[in-house]
C-alpha cells in the first residue's frame, strides 16, 4: 500500500533558526497536505498543493510539492516558539476517499 | 458551526467493559474518519466512512466497531476494552479532501 515518510523525526531549534521537514511518497500523489498539531491539541490543516512544482507561503511558512509530485517540504524561517508542534504532511490513496499521514516531525523552539 | 465535535474528552475504563465515543459534525461532509494516536506518534486509521450506511475498515479496525445512519453521526464502539487501546482518538470529517479534526478523546484502559 501507499506510504508516506517524514524525515526528520524531531528537530530542536533555537528561536529565530529556520526549520525543514520532508515528505516523501512511495506512489504519486493527486495532492499534498499540512497539519500542525499542538501539544495535546488535534491537527489543524494548513495547506494542500495540488500542482507539479506548486510553491506557497504563509507568512514564515514555505510549502513545496516536488515536480514528481512525491515529495513536499515545509520549511519555516526565523522560528519563533509558537510553532511549537508536530507537523504532518498526508496524501490521498488513489480511491482518494482517505488520507496516508506521515509519522509527522516534532519540532521544539528553545527561547 | 461547531466543526467536529467529540464526547466525552477523556474517559478511564476498566478492562473488558465497553463504551461508545460519540462524534458529530454540522458541515455536511460526506467523508468521516476515526484516529488513534498512540504518545508520540502518528494517526493510524481505524474506520472510515463515505456517506450515510456506508462504512470501511482502516488500517487498525480490531476491536472496534462503526455505524453512520446519519450524515452527521459516526459512533465509534469499543467491545472488550484493552490495555492496547489505551490512546488518544480523532475523528475527523472531509468534504474537498483535507480533514477537519475534533479535539479527541483521552482513553485510557486500566
Amino acid at each position: 500500500g501507499q506510504q508516506v515518510m517524514q524525515i526528520p523525526q524531531y528537530q530542536h531549534v533555537q528561536e529565530g533558526e529556520d526549520f525543514t521537514t520532508y515528505c516523501n511518497s512511495s506512489t504519486t500523489l493527486s495532492n499534498i497536505q499540512w497539519y500542525k498539531q499542538r501539544p495535546g491539541g488535534h491537527p489543524v490543516f494548513l495547506i494542500q498543493l495540488v500542482k507539479s512544482g506548486e510553491v506557497k507561503k504563509q507568512k514564515r511558512l514555505t510549502f513545496q510539492f516536488g515536480e514528481a509530485k512525491k515529495n513536499s517540504s515545509l520549511h519555516i524561517t526565523a522560528t519563533q516558539t509558537t510553532d511549537v508542534g508536530t507537523y504532518f504532511c498526508a496524501g490521498p490513496e488513489t480511491s482518494g476517499s482517505r488520507l496516508t499521514f506521515g509519522e509527522g516531525t516534532q519540532l521544539t523552539v528553545n527561547p | 458551526n461547531a466543526g467536529v465535535t467529540q464526547t466525552p474528552k477523556f474517559r478511564i475504563l476498566k478492562i473488558g467493559q465497553s463504551m461508545t465515543l460519540q462524534c458529530t459534525q454540522d458541515m455536511n461532509h460526506n467523508y468521516m474518519y476515526w484516529y488513534r494516536q498512540d504518545p508520540g506518534m502518528g494517526l493510524k486509521l481505524i474506520y472510515y466512512s463515505v456517506g450515510a450506511g456506508i462504512t470501511d475498515k482502516g488500517e487498525v479496525p480490531n476491536g472496534y466497531n462503526v455505524s453512520r445512519s446519519t450524515t452527521e453521526d459516526f459512533p465509534l464502539r469499543l467491545e472488550l476494552a484493552a490495555p492496547s487501546q489505551t490512546s488518544v482518538y480523532f475523528c475527523a470529517s472531509s468534504y474537498a479532501g483535507w480533514n477537519t479534526f475534533g479535539s479527541g478523546t483521552r482513553l485510557t484502559v486500566v
